[in-house]
């Protein structure tokens, strides 16, 4: 199957600063990628849609301007959590789907996730 | 109502058992289903991909009825690893994934 990498893995940081994660599609070219947000014993939520080259579709009740996300490449898209609150601790997980006309093209793959905490 | 919904469970079973889940979803315009499985502080993986004929892949068994907007699992002779969370996705139009609350499966000795 497709491999979804993400970096970094799990990431501290102090109230305030900003943390930038990135989402790679190690060995296919991924047209969409999603990323989630998932707080413990909840499931994903969805948070937004990245298409690259183009800009990303947020969620209702997803900050635009406090998760910048940034789909650059076809291989490659990044989530920045600006001014990081306690609150935006959370698991973030991407996923990328391979392009239209492919087999799988419904199929999600799920990078392993980041864990944040904001102290 | 929410768009997919799940028994969030606890499902507790003994080893060999048969265990089936649910999972409804709201938006008849839907395209496709699938099951996926989490484990514990992980990413979640593909279980299997749902189709109209219904579909099996060693235990597994995954059935959708459209008319009922609806999907199951049935696992068949559980194992201890199957413990795990498993996550009913229902794409809607222009494939945007929603995941249900997943049910959690718990397989004794």
């Amino acid at each position: 199957g497709a491999v979804v990498s993400q970096h970094p893995s799990w990431v501290i940081c102090k109230s305030g600063t900003s943390v930038k994660i990135e989402c790679r599609s190690l060995d296919f070219q991924a047209t969409t990628m999603f990323w989630y947000r998932q707080f413990p014993k909840q499931s994903l939520m969805l948070m937004a849609t990245s298409n690259e080259g183009s800009k990303a579709t947020y969620e209702q009740g997803v900050e635009k301007d406090k998760f910048l996300i940034n789909h650059a490449s076809l291989t490659l898209s990044t989530l920045t959590v600006t001014s990081a609150h306690p609150e935006d601790s959370s698991f973030y997980i991407c996923s990328a789907r391979v392009g239209e006309g492919r087999e799988n093209y419904n199929e999600q793959f799920f990078g392993p996730g980041t864990r944040l905490t904001v102290l | 109502r929410k768009e997919v919904e799940q028994d969030p469970g606890p499902f507790n079973v003994p080893e060999g058992a048969t265990v089936a889940f649910n999972c409804t979803y709201s938006n008849s315009a839907s395209q496709s289903f699938f099951w996926y499985r989490q484990d514990c502080r992980k990413e979640p993986k593909l279980l299997m991909s749902v189709y109209s004929s219904g579909n099996e892949d060693g235990r597994f068994t995954a059935q959708l009825n459209r008319a009922s907007q609806y999907i199951s699992l049935l696992i068949r002779d559980s194992k201890l690893s199957d413990s795990a969370t498993y996550l009913c996705v229902v794409n809607g139009p222009r494939y945007i994934p929603t995941f249900g609350r997943g049910t959690s499966l718990i397989v004794h000795p």
